[in-house]
């Protein structure tokens, strides 16, 4: 089992640009959760999506940012029109069940908007 | 203007000591909590959790301790070893009711471990 597997590790975008984050969780997990880490903060979650839908969006922000987990592929954070601000590491977790608790994290993408 | 920038709490350890890291939580309904290592570069790593009906638990090396009174939970390394330098976050979860899978990190505490 490969664990949660995010990619890319690194993104760099010009402002203005789109982000495209992916996520694929582990084997048979059909919970995907994404969260945004500014550096020196904790996480701060943002969506919570089963399969073909959103649960919970309410960390997202209004504008710009989308969450999708298709039935089949991997979850994919989509930021349009990206700005400094955006900068952050943007990682991902999985479960089998909705609340276990002590997710298993992917290694994260960092985005550097220049 | 000069601007003043957020630094992380740090602890700063002998190999070989003891650790003792701390947090504070804010919600008296969250009944689930979890310490989480973050090497750099990397995800948050799950290290031990703790539901609110206990007041310790202990895995290999590390006892995490809660106390609901003062909203205070804690994680005990024991013989610090260098490949523990790394950030610690805890986490708070309300695991019951409909929102129980959204966890609320706290800010970290930077662990260095000096050989």
């Amino acid at each position: 089992n490969a664990g949660v597997m995010q990619n890319p590790r690194h993104l760099v975008r010009r402002r203005g640009q789109e982000a495209r984050l992916r996520c694929s969780p582990m084997k048979g997990h059909s919970h995907v959760y994404w969260y945004r880490q500014l550096p020196e903060e904790g996480l701060k979650f943002m969506v919570y999506l089963q399969k073909e839908n959103i649960i919970d969006e309410s960390g997202m922000p209004k504008e710009r940012f989308s969450a999708e987990f298709p039935k089949e592929g991997p979850s994919i954070l989509r930021i349009q029109q990206v700005v400094r601000g955006d900068s952050a590491a943007y990682f991902c977790a999985s479960s089998l069940e909705q609340g276990e608790g002590g997710y298993t994290f992917g290694s994260g993408t960092r985005l550097t908007v220049v | 203007g000069e601007s003043v920038g957020l630094h992380l709490p740090t602890l700063s350890v002998q190999e070989g000591d003891n650790s003792i890291i701390n947090c504070a939580y804010s919600n008296s309904a969250s009944d689930y909590f979890i310490w989480y290592k973050q090497e750099s570069g990397k995800g948050p790593q799950f290290i031990i959790d703790i539901r609110s009906n206990m007041d310790k638990r202990q895995g290999q090396r590390v006892t995490v301790l809660l106390n609901k009174t003062v909203k205070h939970l804690s994680l005990q390394i024991a013989a610090t070893q260098p490949g523990d330098s790394a950030v610690y976050f805890c986490a708070e979860n309300k695991n019951s009711g409909g929102s129980n899978y959204k966890l609320t990190f706290g800010k970290g505490t930077l662990l260095t471990v000096n050989p």
